[in-house]
């Protein structure tokens, strides 16, 4: 299983603001590496959301945002669209026997 | 522009090899890790292995060592995944990505091939 721990699920109105958390230990998150957020729709390969705890890459709206302290990262929706309906993985590295990188469980955003 | 283009999908017997791959180009294929990545059905993102195309680094996870292997021809900027014999409990989408650093020693995929679908039935 995932050294990362995501909820299952989040929802939100459309315009509301959501959070998604990341909880992760002292040989992730909690050593000071770097989390990062994918966005996955249904049948189609994942995206690159957040890199290096709190960047957008080119193209991704501001109403993202993320953000990371001690053993946990959040990434952030506001003005929460129909869009946005998607699956979130959060992303760090390891330095416990699990390996290197590792996946968060996945949480799946459903805009009500 | 980065492009990451896997092989189709597969239908294969328990027991069979399989090999599948994931062609990049637009960039300097052998200065980036590339990775790939399972999803089972209806399951979430699973880490398996990377590559270092320019000196064949490679890295497994726990879970996935010796159950795979993955190489890379560097002179056709093509990354591999292959199995020997293959279980029921390969049935996956096979995702490649390429990773690069955030910091000294964290990276994150930045660029992800379509997926390779792989489906052992007897």
């Amino acid at each position: 299983q995932s050294v990362l721990t995501q909820p299952p699920s989040v929802s939100g109105a459309p315009g509301q603001r959501v959070t998604i958390s990341c909880s992760g230990s002292s040989s992730n998150i909690g050593a000071g590496y770097d989390v990062h957020w994918y966005q996955q729709f249904p049948g189609t390969a994942p995206k690159l959301l957040m890199y290096g705890n709190s960047n957008r890459p080119s193209g991704v709206p501001d109403r993202f945002s993320g953000s990371k302290s001690g053993t946990s990262a959040s990434l952030a929706i506001t003005g929460l669209q129909a869009e946005d309906e998607a699956d979130y993985y959060c992303q760090s590295y390891d330095s416990s026997l699990t390996g290197w990188d590792v996946f968060g469980t996945g949480t799946k955003v459903t805009v009500l | 522009e980065v492009q990451l283009v896997q092989s189709g999908a597969e239908v294969k017997k328990p027991g069979e090899s399989l090999k599948i791959s994931c062609k990049g180009s637009g960039y300097s294929f052998t200065t980036y890790w590339i990775g790939w990545v399972r999803q089972m059905p209806g399951k979430g993102l699973e880490w398996m292995a990377i590559i270092y195309p320019g000196d064949s680094d490679i890295r497994y996870s726990p879970s996935f060592q010796g159950q795979v292997t993955i190489s890379a021809d560097k002179s056709i900027s093509t990354a591999y995944l292959q199995w020997s014999s293959l279980k029921a409990s390969d049935t996956a989408m096979y995702y490649c990505a390429r990773r690069i650093p955030s910091s000294s020693t964290t990276y994150y995929f930045d660029s992800w091939g379509q997926g390779t679908l792989v489906t052992v039935s007897s």
